[in-house]
């Protein structure tokens, strides 16, 4: 079935630091994925999207990679803040193409 | 300009009671979702509409479950009767896109069940 899985529930970095979020997914043919973050008491909010006709894209501080061979997606977030500190999930769509799949979620804590 | 705006923030009542909760998408989007998030299950969709017609209702996960969008402004999620494993955060997130991309959400309604 479809799944969106991440490496590691939780990430600590330090302030300064750069931080890298991983995510695994299942359905081979989906062709869109995105990271939001969510900070507590909020929704999820949007950061930064990539189509699978492209391996890497590139936001403010933020840089999300596609590897379509192994299925594996990650987000990298330069100089990491204690504003950074959230929880991060990928989604994909899923196979009707219409809807989002979102992964469990890591916890990023940023320590001054 | 406003995001998605839910309403109430916050919801306690007992079980057996109805309870109603409000999504007003951003202006101008076509497609508003509604899901669940609780700490076992992550964010589940429930439904989906596009053009204020219900798309896919497969995550809805009883009939006591009911959501309507009388217009494109307005959408509302019903629970009747509830019951404590309803209790959850409810999300409303919208979308302007022929593929649904990207989605916006709301600050979402914290919903305990007695």
């Amino acid at each position: 079935g479809e799944s969106v899985g991440l490496h590691l529930p939780t990430l600590s970095v330090q302030e300064g630091d750069n931080s890298i979020i991983n995510c695994a997914y299942s359905n081979s043919a989906s062709d869109y994925f995105i990271w939001y973050k969510q900070e507590s008491g909020k929704g999820p909010q949007f950061i930064i999207d990539i189509r699978s006709n492209m391996d890497k894209r590139q936001g403010q501080r933020v840089t999300v990679l596609l590897n379509k061979t192994v299925k594996h997606l990650s987000l990298q977030i330069a100089a990491t803040q204690p504003g950074d500190s959230a929880v991060y999930f990928c989604a994909e769509d899923d196979q009707a193409g219409t809807a989002l799949i979102f992964g469990k979620g890591t916890t990023l804590s940023v320590s001054s | 300009d406003a995001g998605v705006i839910q309403s109430p923030r916050h919801e306690v009542t007992e079980m057996g009671q109805e309870v109603t909760l409000r999504c007003k998408p951003i202006s101008g989007h076509n497609s508003l979702f509604w899901y669940r998030q609780t700490m076992m299950r992550g964010l589940e969709l429930l439904i989906y509409f596009n053009n204020n017609v219900p798309i896919d209702d497969s995550g809805m996960p009883e009939d006591r479950f009911s959501a309507k969008m009388p217009n494109a402004s307005f959408s509302t999620l019903k629970i009747q009767p509830s019951e404590p494993r309803d209790s959850a955060v409810y999300f409303c997130a919208s979308s302007f896109a022929k593929d649904n991309r990207p989605q916006h959400f709301g600050d979402g309604t914290r919903l305990s069940i007695l």
